[in-house]
């Protein structure tokens, strides 16, 4: 079976640019979340997203979106890129089923975002 | 609202050696916990998870962790370490019900360095 998937693993942008990344999920999960990691600040959750809508958003600012498709493959946007927005960005999968959140997460090997 | 805190940033052990690595939590209500490994430059990986069953969780690898209540506690241990459990170990904790849809909480990280 394959793992969580995400395109592209590296790039470089510059500041007021926007990127997009994708990611493509377990065969199977409806759930996609996104998350940001820093030297500084960890590892931070962005949002969530479960049979194309958002469930959950995590304390970013607007300039952070993302989507779901039918497919359940996401993407997140960042529009207007600041230096502080380099980073790896992780996507995991998960059934996303239930009431409650098992925690368990199935974690692509991430896009990392330098902005100069 | 739940956190976790891991005591230590760096644990430096010898191959063959006992791992402990320090976690404490933080939480109104009996709480789900997880440790999860980053590898370099890969994504996470689930170890073990507690979720109110038994105390002692084992998990992949030799890995295993006592949730310990009256503590709030739960550490991770391996009897004998290996060269390739250097990496980075996350503890972490989730929430309850439909706002914690995919979000974990995670602590600061503890990078293990295993030397020959």
């Amino acid at each position: 079976k394959a793992g969580v998937t995400q395109t592209p693993r590296y790039l470089i942008k510059t500041r007021g640019q926007q990127v997009t990344l994708s990611c493509s999920p377990i065969s199977g999960h409806r759930s996609v979340s996104w998350y940001q990691q820093t030297p500084g600040q960890g590892l931070q959750f962005l949002f969530e997203y479960f049979s194309e809508t958002q469930r959950n958003k995590g304390n970013f600012p607007g300039r952070f979106s993302g989507r779901q498709f039918s497919n359940s493959r996401s993407e997140m946007n960042v529009s207007t890129l600041e230096l502080g927005d380099s980073a790896l960005y992780l996507c995991a999968s998960s059934s996303g089923t239930g009431t409650r959140n098992t925690g368990e997460l199935f974690f692509g090997e991430g896009s990392r975002l330098t902005v100069l | 609202a739940q956190s976790v805190t891991q005591l230590d940033s760096h644990v430096s052990v010898s191959e063959g050696t006992p791992v402990l690595l320090r976690c404490n939590y933080s939480s109104s209500y009996s709480p789900s916990l997880f440790w999860y490994v980053q590898h370099p430059n890969k994504g996470l990986q689930l170890l073990l998870k507690y979720t109110s069953a038994a105390t002692l969780v084992k998990g992949i690898n030799g890995f295993e962790a006592e949730f310990k209540k009256s503590e709030t506690s739960f550490h991770l241990t391996k009897p004998s370490a290996h060269m390739s459990d250097a990496a980075e170990y996350f503890c972490v904790v989730t929430g309850l019900g439909g706002t914690s849809y995919g979000k974990l909480t995670f602590g600061q990280g503890t990078i293990l360095t295993v030397h020959p």
